[in-house]
């Protein structure tokens, strides 16, 4: 059960794309399609923004999008705006019930 | 609206015992739909699993926590909890209780966070 690998930070300008790697194992992300993608503001709880691996809950942005492509999951930020500034962590079930975190990517809008 | 709320001691001596309970309120926890969870974060670092129940009982833990950590139900008030035995400054953290999907494994609500300090 190690942390998933997510680049400690990431930047784009107004308008622009990002997109946030998430690298695991064949006993997490590779193995299941259960990925999921939670953003934090600063001081708040994380917030569900994507599901298995590229499912939107209700009332999230379309501006957010998922893929995944053997052990790595991917989050993009399409259109940035400055209200996408805050850190994403992935997700991924484990097996036997199980869960493990990304280590974290800090977005900065420019 | 489902609302999860924790309560528990924000300080706990070194050695001892942390414990924090979970209300669930907006909806039951004996549902068969969903699990019920922990998660922590030490100040200015990353989120870590701890492990789940199900109104039914069954738990997990994660693997290198298993040995101290145990989270229990109590569906008579609309509650979870979780001990933490044999504290020490690596367990200073903020906690978080949430629900996760059984079927699409996500955690959907969370609460608003407890911090728990370790220190003598």
């Amino acid at each position: 059960q190690s942390a998933l690998t997510q680049p400690p930070s990431a930047s784009g300008s107004p308008g622009e794309s990002v997109t946030i790697s998430c690298t695991g194992t064949s006993g997490d992300v590779g193995g299941y399609n259960s990925v999921s993608w939670y953003q934090q503001h600063p001081g708040k709880a994380p917030k569900l923004i994507i599901y298995e691996v590229s499912k939107r809950p209700s009332g999230v942005s379309d501006r957010f999008s998922g893929s995944k492509s053997g052990n790595t999951a991917s989050l993009t930020v399409s259109g940035l705006q400055a209200e996408d500034e805050a850190d994403y962590y992935c997700s991924s079930y484990a097996g036997s019930n199980s869960f493990v975190f990304g280590t974290g990517t800090e977005v900065t809008v420019l | 609206q489902l609302q999860l709320q924790e309560s528990g001691p924000g300080l706990v001596k070194p050695s001892e015992t942390l414990s924090l309970t979970c209300t669930v309120s907006g909806g039951p926890i004996n549902t068969i739909n969903y699990y019920w969870g922990w998660i922590r974060q030490p100040p200015g670092k990353g989120l870590e699993w701890i492990g789940n129940i199900h109104f039914s009982g069954t738990t997990s833990y994660k693997s290198s926590l298993k040995s101290r950590v145990t989270i229990s139900v109590d569906t008579s008030k609309n509650q979870f909890s979780l001990k933490v035995t044999s504290v020490s400054a690596a367990d200073t953290a903020l906690y978080y209780c949430v629900r996760q999907g059984a079927a699409w494994r996500a955690m959907d609500y969370w609460g608003q966070g407890s911090l728990v300090t370790v220190s003598s």
